[in-house]
């Protein structure tokens, strides 16, 4: 059973325009949310988080979005860079609601590759 | 300020034989957590020690798999008699605190079981 699911396996963007990855959740216990950015042979890098009382979170080129009713989260890189190509990895924890040891749940990942 | 290190990097092992990995969380961290990602699969949450206390050891295979955080040292995770299926990329990750969820990874030990 998925409890969090990036459904797009890959996703591919011209350089300068936005990359929008999307992820879904289902366990309603999670309360905090977190993306990482992985490259091959490498361990994921931290780069945003939101808690379940915003609905967005901005850094830099990187903003992520929460929309608890619909269970579902998105980042948006804009402008893309070459650089940014990785496998994005979507994670979720109960942190507030004290649920489990603060273990992240992770999705799949999605491949981005941004095109010069 | 160093990050969190693992070795080995890399670790080839033969059907039945040990496997230890090695995992030193960064400076004035004390919460570790172990993960493990199968090719073409997210991480799969293992276990989550402090210093000499397992808080967490669900994710853990019942068999074959332990793991420790000593007063003094590295984080070990250790898996006996390895088998074909143990072959995967196995991270660790640390936090300062038990309540912040931004937990920094260490680049992982690829473990492959011939």
């Amino acid at each position: 059973d998925q409890q969090v699911k990036q459904n797009s396996p890959s996703l591919s963007v011209q350089e300068g325009r936005i990359s929008i990855l999307n992820c879904d959740y289902t366990n309603s216990m999670f309360d905090y949310f977190l993306w990482y950015k992985k490259y091959p042979a490498e361990g994921p890098t931290f780069l945003i988080s939101i808690s379940s009382i915003k609905d967005k979170n901005e850094d830099g080129r990187f903003t992520v979005f929460l929309n608890k009713s619909a269970k579902h989260l998105s980042l948006h890189i804009v402008p893309s860079q070459p650089g940014d190509s990785a496998v994005y990895f979507c994670a979720a924890s109960a942190v507030i609601s004290g649920a489990g040891s603060y273990q992240l749940t992770f999705g799949k990942g999605t491949k981005l590759s941004v095109i010069p | 300020n160093a990050g969190v290190m693992q070795n080995p990097r890399h670790l080839v092992r033969r059907r039945g034989q040990e496997a230890r990995l090695r995992c030193s969380p960064m400076k004035g961290h004390s919460h570790v957590y172990w993960y493990r990602q199968l090719p073409e699969e997210g991480l799969k949450f293992m276990v989550y020690l402090q210093k000499e206390n397992i808080i967490d050891e669900s994710g853990m295979p019942k068999e074959r798999f332990s793991a420790e955080f000593p007063k003094e040292g590295p984080s070990i995770l250790r898996i006996q008699q390895v088998v074909r299926g143990d072959s995967a990329a196995y991270f660790c990750a640390s936090t300062v605190l038990e309540y912040t969820d931004t937990q920094y990874f260490g680049p992982g030990t690829r473990l492959t079981v011939l």
